[in-house]
């Protein structure tokens, strides 16, 4: 199973600012993922961060609101811009062996983001 | 994906078997159904899945229905540490093959 390291663990952050969450794995995975869960709530997928080209986004995010890198095979990061209140949640990083159905995903512990 | 239903809520006591029910009666030959957990605070943690045949692992059994259209996940033994949302996910293959994460079943252990 991967290890992935979330940094920062949590965050407070004012309106207006952006932050940048990192997400490092321990080996080389071909998959990574964004999700948020706002309180109380399921995970929503935010975006797959793919190595070398623009992150595939879904429904209702947009790439000026969370932009995304991956520079390799082991870092992504997301950036919650402009925050307001609204964005206070978990943002996690989930990462995945093979672009299949067949395979299990593992998650990092996330970021806890509060706005203010 | 297919849908998945669970109940919001369930109760086990302690050393007992807990038996998570989830419904998927649109599920398709090629979708896999997953079960992962969210203990409070942290991130979800994979606990087993399966396409046809029953699973087990350390974790869970994992029972599917002869049509598919449901599953249930056997803790054998609950501890006050399986206190935990858990969530049913059908898997696609192909290009669709995304986690989409319903709202769970919350287990709640009791001493």
């Amino acid at each position: 199973s991967a290890v992935i390291s979330q940094k920062p663990s949590r965050d407070i952050c004012q309106r207006g600012t952006s932050l940048t969450i990192q997400c490092q794995v321990d080996s080389q995975v071909t998959m990574m993922f964004w999700y948020r869960q706002q309180p109380g709530q399921s995970l929503t997928l935010i975006a797959t961060a793919n190595q070398g080209s623009e992150a595939t986004y879904e429904s209702g995010f947009v790439i000026d609101k969370f932009p995304i890198s991956r520079p390799n095979l082991t870092f992504s990061t997301l950036t919650v811009s402009n925050m307001s209140p609204e964005d206070s949640s978990i943002y996690l990083c989930s990462v995945e062996d093979t672009g299949t159905a067949n395979t299990e995903a593992f998650f990092g512990q996330g970021t806890r983001l509060t706005v203010v | 994906d297919a849908k998945t239903t669970q109940p919001p809520s369930m109760d086990c006591a302690e050393g007992r078997a807990a038996n998570l029910p989830c419904n998927h009666s649109t599920i398709s030959g090629n979708e896999y159904v997953y079960w992962y957990r969210q203990i409070h605070s942290q991130g979800p943690q994979y606990i087993i899945h399966g396409l046809k045949n029953n699973e087990t692992n350390e974790m869970a059994s994992l029972i599917i229905t002869e049509d598919r259209k449901s599953s249930t996940l056997i803790l054998p033994h609950a501890t006050l540490r399986d206190t935990a949302v858990y969530y049913c996910i059908v898997r696609s293959g192909g290009s669709n093959y995304k986690l989409t994460f319903g709202k769970g079943t919350l287990l709640t252990v009791n001493p």
